[in-house]
């Protein structure tokens, strides 16, 4: 089956620079690559993915880049703001019927 | 309000005994799955549930099954607990679309064994 590794398990910045959280998949039949964030106590929330037939995707502070080639994909946050803080998941969906195999997460810490 | 709610959002139980969690999907949605998140680690997947039949099915025993309603509305059985599954349970909808897409999240359902 799919295994999602992803790294770092924790990260601190301050706040206005940039974080980027990486991670590998190993189904090269994964074709969808969300990433969720979950703040402490709270449901995780989708905030943004990327599709097999993409490179790169933003949206506002955030991007993500996929190398299908390499089978990693990465999370770029930029100009970090304290409410930046959670714990953010990298996912990878395989098989027709959309399992999604979640990363380890990254507690990502913004000092103000 | 996303739409997915699940009930209860806390449960104590003693070793052995039984439990049902239950989820209601978001309006449109006709896939629900189930996730056990254990603390400070990422969401396992346990079973997945479309058109009333599971789906696809993750690293966890028989004691772990589901259901599915017509309404799209699921349950979560867990037989003869155990301490190890005191978590988070995580109730997901999606819609098959013929292509992959987000799940919308449930707010979880605390379980406690002791």
């Amino acid at each position: 089956g799919e295994n999602v590794e992803q790294h770092p398990s924790t990260l601190s910045v301050q706040e206005g620079d940039s974080a980027v959280i990486k991670c590998t998949y190993s189904d090269s039949a994964s074709n969808y690559f969300p990433w969720y964030k979950q703040e402490l106590g709270k449901r995780p929330q989708l905030i943004i993915d990327i599709r097999s037939n993409v490179g790169e995707k933003k949206d506002q502070r955030i991007a993500v880049t996929l190398n299908k080639t390499a089978k990693h994909f990465s999370l770029h946050i930029t100009e970090t703001q304290p409410e930046d803080s959670a714990v953010y998941f990298c996912a990878a969906t395989s098989g027709g019927y959309q399992k999604v195999t979640f990363g380890t997460g990254t507690k990502l810490q913004v000092i103000p | 309000e996303t739409g997915v709610t699940q009930s209860p959002t806390h449960l104590i139980k003693t070793r052995g005994q039984q439990v049902t969690l239950r989820c209601s999907s978001q309006s449109g949605h006709n896939t629900v799955s189930w996730y056990q998140q254990a603390l400070g680690q990422g969401p396992q997947f346990i079973f997945q549930y479309y058109r009333e039949e599971e789906n696809g099915r993750g690293n966890f025993p028989p004691r772990f099954s589901g259901l599915q309603f017509p309404n799209y509305s699921s349950e979560l059985n867990v037989n003869a607990l155990e301490l190890d599954d005191s978590a988070l349970y995580l109730c997901a909808s999606s819609s098959v679309t013929g292509g992959s897409g987000g799940y919308t999240f449930g707010s979880g359902t605390r379980l406690t064994v002791v």
